[in-house]
Order: C-alpha cells, then structure tokens, then sequence
C-alpha cells in the first residue's frame, strides 16, 4: 500500500494477557517508529529503528515491552502482561531515513483496551 | 532535554475566519520543528516542517507557520478556515543524535469550527 498500515485497529484483551501490534512500513523507508497515544501522556515516543536495529530502547515504559523488526521492514510491538494503564493508542510512522529532516509518516493506529 | 507547549487545549473558530494556534518550544540547539493534524480515528498527517532557512514556511491545506527564534516560538496559521480543518492539532520538535531520534509532541490544540 501506498501508506503505513498497522494492525489490528482495534484490539480489547483482558488485564494479564499478551498483546502483538504491527506495522507495516512505507516500503523503501529504513527507519521506523514507535509512539503511544493516551489521554493522560498525550503523544509519546517508545522506539525507533534504523533497518533492524533498536539502538535505544530507553523509551518503552517498561520491561514488559519489547519491539522487533526483520527483514528490515514489518515491527511488532509485543506487551507481555498487559496492566490497564497499557490502554492507549499505539502510533507506527516510518520515514525514508534516520534523522529529523526526514518526515515521518504516520499509520492510523492501533486503539488497545484492556479489560 | 527538549518539550513542546500548546497552551491553547481547545480553540473554537467561525468558518472563514482566521486561526492562529500557538507552541512554544524548548531545546539547546537549532530545533526541528513540525506540525501535525490529527482527525479522530485517524493517524497523524504533517502539515508543515521547519528545518532551517525562511522562518516562514508554507504547508498543505493552506496552512502557513512562522519560526520566531527569539521568542521560542512556531505558531500556525491560516488565513480563512473551512468546517474541514476541525481536527486536532500537534506541534513537534525533533532531536537528532544519542538515538533520540523520535519527536517530542505537545498535548494538542483541538480546534472546533463554528458555522
């Protein structure tokens, strides 16, 4: 697609229970990004990558979550034990290179209730 | 560390009117800074970057922002607002190097659009 597609839009799991999101990057773009959207923390940045390596993972909340990416294209994020402060919208942008003058272009989301 | 300030939660505008949303930023160093629009249920889509150069800069939609470095500032306009641009906006500042490479948001400015 011409866009950043994540997956699924929409998830509802209950409190304990592992979660997976995806992303699926612009294709060509090398850096991809990860960012949480709640109503109390507004928009927060957690991880990025450039191809497959996660230089700084101080970002992610807590040792709970983690984040992948292989064949330098689609990332999961995985939260193991999900609490229900992990409720958020999770953002995935991706741009063509590292670094701020590079645009990063956003998908739609993934909107995460826990119940 | 770099942080963006909205001070306007919520703006409520007439159609046809103009609109100026303000952000003030904080960081070290020349900053890059973007502004971004969301509309509900939807990603973030960029409107406009600054990364050197005019502190005037020209985006989509017929919106215009304008860097003022003495006063930390990179407030968004547009001259005449549609129904359409109700939406919620962000201002962005990015870093680069130390593998800080996501951007900082400020909380957001919802804009209501009156007919």
């Amino acid at each position: 697609g011409a866009g950043v597609s994540q997956s699924p839009s929409n998830k509802v799991t209950e409190k304990g229970k592992d979660v997976e999101l995806r992303c699926d990057p612009i294709s060509g773009h090398t850096a991809l990004y990860w960012y949480r959207q709640s109503l109390g923390q507004g928009l927060e940045f957690l991880i990025y990558f450039q191809g497959n390596s996660a230089p700084d993972k101080s970002g992610l909340p807590s040792d709970r979550f983690s984040a992948e990416r292989t064949g330098g294209s689609v990332s999961t994020l995985t939260i193991q034990r999900t609490q229900q402060e992990d409720s958020a919208v999770y953002l995935c942008a991706s741009s063509l290179h590292r670094g701020m003058n590079q645009p990063q272009h956003f998908g739609d989301g993934t909107r995460l209730s826990i119940l | 560390a770099q942080s963006v300030t909205q001070p306007d939660i919520h703006i409520t505008v007439s159609e046809g009117a103009s609109l100026e949303l303000r952000c003030n930023y904080s960081y070290g160093a020349t900053p890059y800074l973007f502004w971004y629009v969301q509309s509900p249920g939807q990603g973030l889509q960029l409107l406009l970057k600054y990364f050197s150069g005019d502190t005037l800069v020209q985006g989509i939609k017929g919106f215009e922002a304008e860097f003022k470095r003495s006063q930390s500032s990179f407030n968004l306009r547009k001259p005449s607002v549609h129904w359409s641009d109700a939406a919620e906006y962000f201002c962005a500042v990015g870093a680069q190097g130390g593998g800080a490479d996501g951007l900082t948001f400020g909380k957001g400015t919802h804009l209501i659009i009156q007919p």
